[in-house]
């Protein structure tokens, strides 16, 4: 498809358990960002990718968490030993330039975690 | 905390009447105000976006007013329709970073 496609859509994990988020960007798009979306809020920054290189991790919030893109296009987020909290959408963006040169955010359709 | 603040958090409008979102800020660095919209199970797409040195902005039946001033920025959605009945959310960029708002569910009723 020509979208930004998540994989998967939802998943259901106990707590402690690994999970791995697999974002699929629009072929090309150079910027590559994670968001985190609770129930009934807007997205929160999690990660900033340009290309393969993590330039922010700030939003991550903790050490459990860790992303990656090792070839600049297909990227992974996993979370260690889940907790309830980590239960959000989470979703995926590309961008084709550095957002600050005015290049539009495309949004995936995000994957649903729930930690039981 | 939360950077953009967003409000009402839902509104009902008849068809045909015009809906009103409002949000503020307070980082003088955000330099990028979009607006996006998002239904049910999918991910926010982009609806209409402003810069600041832009006081309004218009596309179609929507409207973006900017204050610099006071800082704040609204959408206004003229001629609500059913479809138009979705989730949508203010944004504020600083550099590479967006801020988004809680959110305002619109419901449009026939």
């Amino acid at each position: 498809g020509a979208g930004v496609s998540q994989s998967p859509r939802y998943k259901v994990a106990k707590r402690g358990q690994d999970v791995a988020l697999r974002c699929d960007p629009i072929s090309g798009h150079v910027s590559l960002f994670w968001y985190q979306q609770a129930l009934g809020q807007g997205p929160e920054f999690l990660t900033y990718f340009q290309n393969e290189a993590q330039l922010d991790k700030s939003g991550l919030p903790s050490d459990r968490f860790f992303a990656e893109r090792p070839e600049g296009s297909v990227s992974t987020l996993k979370i260690q030993r889940t907790q309830q909290e980590d239960s959000a959408v989470y979703l995926c963006a590309s961008s084709l330039v550095h957002p600050g040169q005015a290049g539009e955010l495309f949004f995936g359709e995000g994957s649903r975690l729930t930690v039981l | 905390q939360q950077q953009v603040k967003q409000s009402p958090q839902s509104l009902i409008v008849q068809k045909g009447g015009i809906s009103i979102i409002n949000c503020a800020y307070e980082n003088t660095a955000f330099d990028y105000f979009p607006w996006y919209q998002q239904f049910p199970g999918k991910g926010p797409a982009l609806l209409i976006a402003i810069r600041p040195d832009v006081s309004e902005k218009k596309e179609g039946r929507f409207t973006i007013s900017f204050n610099k001033s006071a800082k704040q920025f609204s959408l206004h959605i003229m001629d609500s329709q059913p479809g138009d009945s979705a989730t949508y959310f203010c944004a504020a960029r600083d550099d590479y970073k967006l801020s988004f708002g809680a959110g305002t569910t619109v419901t449009v009723r026939a």
